[in-house]
This record gives structure tokens, sequence and C-alpha cells, in this order.
């Protein structure tokens, strides 16, 4: 199992980002998929999570209405897009793979990407 | 908002027990999950629904669920266990995934 993010880099205040996170070595769909991030030197936050069948999507407080989770199953990816991003959503993003596809209730994470860098700042 | 609740760092000497407990409202309705995290590299899986060890996972660690407290315990600790652990649960009333604030585990 292997997970590789991209698209993280240096925005400005109010800029947009589209994270993407592929996935291999497992079947992508049968499986929920999360984004975490983590600040410098602070500990793991929980930014969203989407379904295997992407029928359900879920988000924290501070990013709903900003950000949006989706995933192309045929393409074994899923993505993070963020608007209006803020100084305080720097951080190294990661995405993983949820262990069930559609019960939240016994979720954990076995596989996590390597992460990807998000730096906002004028 | 539901919080996990984490002390920030345990400290033991080698080739004893370290217990790092989590604690958070209704934890008895909750699978709790716990990852390791070293100093640049991504976290890792090292307990689920409360008691059980991934594949690769060492025997030393093992986990317990009180219903208020959930405690990864780690026999037997050894320099190569030094990481930050944060626990993890899904609180269905506010469908949120939730990790604690982590803990910095110290052997030495």
């Amino acid at each position: 199992v292997q997970l590789l993010e991209s698209g993280g880099g240096l925005v400005q205040p109010g800029g947009s980002l589209r994270l993407s996170c592929t996935g291999s070595g497992f079947t992508f769909s049968n499986y929920a998929m999360i984004w975490v991030r983590q600040a410098p030197g602070k500990g793991l936050e929980w930014v969203s999570a989407i379904s295997g069948s992407a029928s359900s999507t879920y988000y924290t407080d501070s990013v709903k209405g900003r950000f949006t989770i989706s995933r192309d199953n045929s393409r074994n990816t899923v993505y993070l897009h963020m608007n209006g991003l803020r100084a305080e959503d720097t951080a190294i993003f990661y995405c993983a793979k949820d262990v069930n596809s559609d019960d939240f209730s016994s979720s954990c994470y076995d596989s996590w990407g390597q992460g990807t860098l998000v730096s906002v700042s004028s | 908002s539901y919080e996990l609740t984490q002390p920030p760092s345990v400290s033991v000497p080698p080739g004893r027990t370290a217990n790092i407990t989590c604690s958070g409202p209704r934890l008895w309705d909750k699978f709790v999950s716990w990852y390791q995290q070293k100093p640049g590299q991504s976290p890792i899986l090292v307990m689920f629904q409360d008691t059980h060890r991934p594949a690769g996972t060492p025997e030393r660690f093992s986990g317990s669920n009180s219903g208020k407290t959930a405690t990864l315990t780690i026999s037997g600790s050894q320099a190569m266990d030094e990481a930050d652990y944060y626990c993890q649960a899904w609180d269905s009333y506010t469908a949120h995934v939730v990790f604690g604030g982590g803990t910095k585990l110290t052997v030495l």
C-alpha cells in the first residue's frame, strides 16, 4: 500500500490550492480516506473525511465552507480543494487510508502518505 | 466539540513500563486507536479498536479502554519507542474524527 500526496506549495492569504493523494496497492474504492494536517511543531489535526463511495463527506469546523474533499475512484485519487487559505492553515497535510469503507464508528488509519507542505504567507 | 486529552509528556527508564493515557467524555461508546510519530516521519498505527495490535506492532505494546480513559501501555520500553503518540476516535455526535493533543514519550 502506498499513498502519494502532491499539490502543496506557497500561497498568499485568500488563495487556493488543490491537494491530491493517489493510492496504490489496494482497491481504492473500498476504503474511506481522510486528510490530516500538522502545523509546525504541533499535533495532528483531522481536516476532512470521505467514504469509499463518496456518498458521505465530513469536515472539521474551521475549514467548513472553505475546503472540499472529493475522490475519483477511477484514478485512485482523493482531493482536497482549499479556498480562502489563511496563515493558520500552514501545515503538512497528510492523507490516510481508513480500514473501513463507510462505517466511521470503528475507523482507524493504517496507511499514511509522506505529507505535502502548504505554506500560506504574503 | 469533542476533545481527547493526553498528558503532554511521559518519561520512563529503559526496560520499565510506560502508560500513556487518553481521556474524554463517553469513551465507553468509542473505539480508540493509537499512532506513533517519530520526528520527520508520518504517523503509523500501533493500536486499534482499543486493544488490537496491527501486524508489525511489537508485542510489548498493549491497549485498554476503561470507558473513561484509554491507555497505551509499553512494557519494557526501549529507546526506539521514543516518539510522539496520539490517540484517536470517531465522535458520532459531531461526525468528526478526533485526535488527542499528543504525548511525547522519552525513554531515559
